[in-house]
């Protein structure tokens, strides 16, 4: 089965800078990866995602790029602010046999922005 | 407003109290799933259902049931729960079953702790 690690696992940056989290996946048979973020005391929120056809997708101050030969995809958080401290986490998701389909998640980054 | 409800979304327990934790929606999704979260897992596939009347199981389902008797209702019952289910529950939605590549709503969480 597919197999999603995520590094780092804690991520401490200051406001301002750039946040780089990596992801890398095992089965080439996944072609959707969702970027979620996650507050305290709330579920996860879908923040951008990338089909496997393309290879990067902006909106504002979040980029994900994706490198299929590498089996491999990033979240680039540019000009980081105090609002964007929460847990992230990766996924990626394939079409099963049989019709369903499968997301699996990475274990998480705790992304902290300091003043 | 789009919604993915959990109730409750704090339960202390005991070991082998039957209990339900409920998840509605309000977008008339085909797709419901159950996951849980735990320290450095991230989150994993309990159960999952296409739509009324069908579920399959995920990658943790030992000690779960659900059902999906309406579309809008995807509940998940620990019969007799046992310490190693103590974690954060989550309940997530998406459209169309059969199109992996959507991204999946989520409740805000339920807490369960079994003593």
């Amino acid at each position: 089965g597919e197999n999603v690690e995520q590094h780092p696992s804690t991520l401490s940056v200051q406001e301002g800078d750039s946040a780089v989290i990596k992801c890398t996946y095992s089965d080439s048979a996944s072609n959707y990866f969702p970027w979620y973020k996650q507050e305290l005391g709330k579920g996860p929120q879908l923040i951008i995602d990338i089909r496997s056809n393309v290879g990067e997708k902006k909106d504002q101050r979040i980029a994900v790029t994706l490198n299929k030969t590498a089996k491999h995809f990033s979240l680039h958080i540019t000009e980081t602010q105090p609002e964007d401290s929460a847990v992230y986490f990766c996924a990626a998701s394939m079409i099963l046999t049989g019709g369903g389909n499968k997301l699996t998640f990475g274990t998480g980054t705790q992304l902290k922005v300091e003043l | 407003e789009a919604q993915v409800t959990q109730n409750p979304r704090y339960l202390i327990t005991v070991t082998g109290k039957k209990l339900t934790v409920t998840c509605s929606q309000n977008m008339n999704h085909e797709y419901m799933s159950w996951y849980r979260q735990d320290p450095g897992l991230g989150l994993r596939q309990i159960y999952y259902s296409m739509n009324v009347e069908v579920t399959d199981k995920g990658d943790v389902p030992e000690g779960y049931k659900v059902s999906r008797k309406e579309k809008r209702n995807f509940p998940l019952i620990l019969e007799s729960p046992s310490p190693n289910q103590t974690s954060l529950y989550f309940c997530a939605t998406r459209d169309r079953a059969g199109i992996s590549n959507q991204p999946q709503h989520f409740g805000d969480g339920t807490r369960l702790s079994i003593l």
